[in-house]
């Protein structure tokens, strides 16, 4: 148990529909990220927030948005879904920023799936 | 990209010490190699993380070579549960994301 939790864990989504993903961090840690992983594939970053501010992006467009709120909670909610988008997304805290030198903590993740 | 070349699948027999090998050729001074597993269908598991000295902690240990161009995870009594994916990263400090290839799918045999 990493004490970070993802919710759903499961959800079914149909094309052009709009999707809010919700992770809690740890205790004590005030850095969140979100990753994306494709069935067969390592995870891809996509964003971080630190402080409630973006502080790093990977290659998502921008209909991948989210939010860091004063608990240090995290959404990550994605637009105008598309078949591509069915994945499982992972949320990780860390202390600090970047967490340096120590390590992230996954949560268990979201499988979307878009029809 | 990923820095990390890994095998992308190994087997072990439950008992024995398994030995996971990644070359990270390129590796800058000031990053660090770190490890990671993921178990099917769980989120990717800390392992074990170092700069230039060999580590160990209760999971594993971590064998870097001196020009530090490869190392080793070795888990030495592999059991069942060690079946995973695990995955070696490089990391420079205050790193933003962890940038994570496609892994060694290891698998442990009874």
């Amino acid at each position: 148990e990493t004490g970070v939790t993802q919710s759903p864990t499961h959800l079914i989504k149909t094309r052009g529909q709009q999707v809010t993903l919700r992770c809690s961090s740890q205790s004590g840690h005030n850095t969140v990220s979100w990753y994306q992983q494709a069935l067969g594939q390592g995870p891809q970053f996509i964003f971080q927030y630190y402080r409630e501010e973006e502080n790093g992006r990977g290659n998502f467009p921008p209909r991948f948005s989210g939010l860091q709120f004063p608990n240090y909670s995290s959404e990550l909610n994605v637009n105008a879904l598309e078949l591509d988008d069915s994945a499982l997304y992972l949320c990780a805290s860390s202390a600090g920023l970047a967490g340096y030198p120590g390590e992230l903590f996954f949560g268990e993740g979201s499988r979307l799936t878009v029809l | 990209d990923a820095k990390t070349t890994q095998p992308p699948s190994m087997d072990c027999a439950e008992g024995r010490a398994a030995n996971l090998p990644c070359n990270h050729s390129t590796i800058s001074g000031n990053e660090y190699v770190y490890w990671y597993r993921q178990i099917h269908s769980q989120g990717p598991q800390y392992i074990i993380h170092g700069l230039k000295n060999n580590e160990t902690n209760e999971m594993a240990s971590l064998i870097i070579t001196e020009d530090r161009k490869s190392s080793t995870l070795i888990l030495p009594h592999a059991t069942l549960r060690d079946t995973a994916v695990y995955y070696c990263i490089v990391r420079a400090p205050g790193a933003q994301k962890l940038v994570f290839g496609q892994g060694t799918r290891l698998t442990i045999n009874p």
